[in-house]
């Protein structure tokens, strides 16, 4: 059975610094892998979404890595701002056809 | 990538009454999905629903406590019935478009009391 695990819950830093979220699943027969923002009570909003033949993918100031064989990926966030602030999803698409998600990493970035 | 429309955005209800959510896709879907989130937890599948047949339930989730509607491909309904405040979730569907992933609608937070 494929589990998601995201590390760390929580992270605050102060605005500016560069921060890496990581991810890692443990069936590695994986479709994708797709990364989403939740603002407090909403949605989610897609970030960036990895096939399973990708290395990384990159918008913005966002940059995804994928190393399928080892059951990662790391979303890597530059020069945070406030409006970073929300809680990030990991999710992995796999044999089963449907989404499996890890319990995300709530992040804060102080002003 | 598709846009959804969700609603309703919140809802406060009474416990042992039921609430309808619904889903409106601007474009064609084969399937769409239903999903909880409860507080403080990740999403969780409820079920999976196709155009024209019955919805394909998760383990732990059951048609008659949560009956889904697909009436064509642009269109789902998701029905909390005989609500308890372990209802109390953010109920979010989805649908998935190849190159895009996964896109969700804005969530319907309910509250039981």
């Amino acid at each position: 059975k494929q589990e998601v695990t995201q590390i760390p819950a929580a992270l605050s830093v102060p605005e500016g610094e560069n921060l890496v979220l990581n991810c890692s699943f443990t069936d590695s027969a994986i479709y994708n892998l797709q990364w989403f923002r939740q603002d407090p009570g909403k949605g989610l909003t897609s970030l960036l979404l990895i096939q399973s033949s990708q290395r990384e993918q990159t918008s913005g100031r966002l940059n995804a890595s994928l190393d399928k064989s080892s059951g990662r990926s790391t979303l890597y966030i530059a020069a945070s701002q406030p409006g970073d602030s929300a809680t990030y999803l990991c999710a992995v698409k796999g044999s089963q056809g449907n989404l499996i998600f890890g319990k995300g990493t709530k992040l804060s970035v102080k002003p | 990538s598709a846009v959804i429309s969700q609603k309703p955005s919140r809802d406060i209800c009474q416990r042992g009454t039921s609430l309808t959510i619904q889903c409106q896709v601007d474009s064609q879907v084969t399937m769409m999905f239903w999903y909880r989130q409860q507080p403080g937890q990740s999403l969780t599948l409820i079920a999976t629903a196709n155009q024209g047949s019955e919805a394909t339930y998760e383990s732990g989730f059951v048609i008659d406590k949560f009956p889904i509607s697909r009436p064509n491909l642009t269109f789902s309904t998701l029905t909390v019935s005989n609500m308890s405040p372990e209802d109390s979730s953010i109920y979010l569907c989805s649908v998935e478009e190849g190159g895009y992933g996964y896109t969700f609608g804005s969530g319907t937070r309910l509250t039981v009391v």
